[in-house]
C-alpha cells in the first residue's frame, strides 16, 4: 500500500497562476485534509472533507477551493496564486471507527513557490 | 471550537536526559490525543496517541499522560537520543467533529 500519495513534490508558480495539487489514498478512508505548513505556525487547516460528497472550510481557506472527486481522491486548488500562499502543502486521510476517532496518516508534501 | 496551546516551543537536552511536552486543549468534548513527530523535510509521523478514558499510556520510550479535569495532556521521552531530535506536534480532535487541531510544535534537540 502506497498510503497518501502527493502530486507534485514541488512546484513554482508565478502570481496570477493556477494550479491544482492532488491527492490520492488507498487506505479506504473516509476523511480527508488540506494543511500547510508555515516556518513557526504549525499545520493549518485548509479545508476537509468529512466523507465523500461533502466539504467544509478550515482554518484558512481563504484563497482557495477543494473536490472530493471520489473516495480515494481530494484535489486543492489556487485559481490565482499569491506570494502568501508559498507554504508547503500537506494532505492526509483518516477514518472513524467504533473505537472513535483514529490518526491521521500524511503524504509526503507539495513544496509550492509562489513568485 | 477547539484550541490546543503547546510548551515549550523549542527544547535543547542532553543526551540520556528526558524531555517532557505539554499541551492543553479548550474543548471539553475531545477524546483523542495524538502526537505527531517531523522530521526535518519529512511528513509528520504519528508517535503515541491516548484516549479520554485513560490516563497514561507508554511505548517504549515514549509515554504520553493525560488529565482530563486540566484539560492538558503531555509526552515524555525518556532516556533522549540525537534521533529523537525533531519537531513534535500534539493535537485534539475537536469533539463530535473529523477536525483535528494541532499545537504549533515543539522543536527538540537532543545534543551527543
Amino acid at each position: 500500500n502506497a498510503g497518501v500519495t502527493q502530486t507534485p513534490k514541488f512546484q513554482v508558480l508565478k502570481t496570477g497562476q493556477s494550479m491544482t495539487l492532488q491527492c490520492a489514498q488507498d487506505m479506504n478512508h473516509n476523511s480527508m485534509y488540506w494543511y500547510r505548513q508555515d516556518p513557526g505556525m504549525g499545520l493549518r487547516l485548509i479545508y476537509y472533507s468529512a466523507s465523500e460528497g461533502t466539504t467544509d472550510k478550515g482554518e484558512v481557506p481563504n484563497g482557495y477551493n477543494v473536490s472530493r472527486l471520489n473516495k480515494r481522491e481530494f484535489s486543492l486548488r489556487l485559481e490565482s496564486a499569491a506570494p502568501s500562499q508559498t507554504s508547503v502543502y500537506f494532505c492526509a486521510s483518516s477514518t472513524t471507527t467504533s473505537v472513535g476517532n483514529q490518526p491521521q496518516h500524511f503524504g509526503d508534501g507539495t513544496r509550492l513557490s509562489i513568485l | 471550537g477547539e484550541n490546543v496551546e503547546q510548551h515549550p516551543s523549542t527544547l535543547s537536552v542532553q543526551e540520556g536526559d528526558s524531555a517532557v511536552i505539554k499541551c492543553t486543549y479548550s474543548d471539553s468534548a475531545s477524546n483523542y490525543f495524538p502526537w505527531y513527530k517531523q522530521e526535518l523535510g519529512k511528513r509528520p509521523q504519528l508517535i503515541i496517541d491516548i484516549r479520554s478514558n485513560v490516563g497514561e499510556k507508554k511505548d517504549q520510550r515514549i509515554a504520553v499522560t493525560l488529565n482530563k479535569t486540566a484539560k492538558h495532556f503531555s509526552l515524555h521521552i525518556t532516556e533522549t537520543q540525537p534521533e529523537d531530535s525533531a519537531v513534535y506536534f500534539c493535537a485534539a480532535y475537536q469533539g463530535g467533529s473529523e477536525k483535528l487541531v494541532f499545537g504549533k510544535g515543539t522543536k527538540l534537540t537532543v545534543n551527543p
